[in-house]
């Protein structure tokens, strides 16, 4: 079993539907992020939490919130989504420690907003 | 904002052939990582370079982190098709990796 979850795996919804990705891992890790990832712009940050009463934004957290349920889960919801939200949406975690410790990344949440 | 310019964007080579993947910034930081993601799946770490100048090598792939801490390169040996993916950077400007800047990616194809 993958360590870290997301699902759904693929979603197509309307504009102005509330959407909700969830991410559940098995890692152990305290730090856990949202992703999206658009053609030629990598990845950028939404939001983060180091730990279940943690949340800070990431660069492009506008019209996103989220939920850390549990130290295994983290939630992203889109409240009222629009095209532009269109793209790959990854979950990753993080172990505490010391500078240079890896994300592992779910395989993603593919979101279509027609 | 630190942002990550990777180049070339896209990269289709022959088997056998040499390339490198550059990694650049004006802004410096304190570790840089190299993943590798395959269509639908998540990045996967290959490698953390730490100290400006640090050379690491993983099999064919040679990774080296900038002097000033400002860029990275990847040069990969011998392509196979199996090194097809994204190639991303990311920068830890905090020390702690508590956040990844990454930077926008390189696709490449490695054919017949």
């Amino acid at each position: 079993d993958a360590d870290v979850t997301q699902t759904p795996r693929n979603r197509i919804t309307k504009t102005g539907k509330r959407i909700m990705l969830e991410c559940s891992q098995t890692k152990g890790h305290d730090r856990m992020y949202w992703y999206r990832q658009d053609p030629g712009l990598g990845l950028r940050l939404i939001y983060y939490s180091f730990d279940v009463k943690d949340i800070n934004k990431g660069e492009i957290s506008d019209g996103y919130s989220v939920s850390r349920q549990a130290q295994a889960k983290f939630s992203l919801s889109l409240e009222s989504a629009i095209p532009n939200q269109t793209a790959l949406y990854f979950c990753a975690t993080s172990d505490y420690g010391s500078g240079n410790q890896p994300q592992h990344f779910g395989d993603g949440t593919r979101l279509s907003i027609l | 904002t630190q942002l990550l310019e990777q180049s070339p964007q896209f990269l289709s080579i022959q088997e056998g052939e040499n390339l490198t993947v550059y990694c650049n910034s004006s802004s410096v930081f304190s570790s840089l990582q190299w993943y590798r993601q395959e269509p639908g799946e998540g990045p996967v770490l290959l490698v953390t370079v730490v100290t400006g100048g640090e050379v690491k090598k993983l099999k064919r792939l040679t990774f080296q982190f900038g002097d000033a801490r400002k860029d990275s390169s990847l040069h990969i040996t011998a392509a196979q098709p199996g090194d097809t993916g994204l190639y991303l950077c990311a920068g830890d400007g905090t020390g702690t990796a508590s956040k990844l800047t990454f930077g926008t990616g390189t696709r490449l194809q490695v054919t017949l």
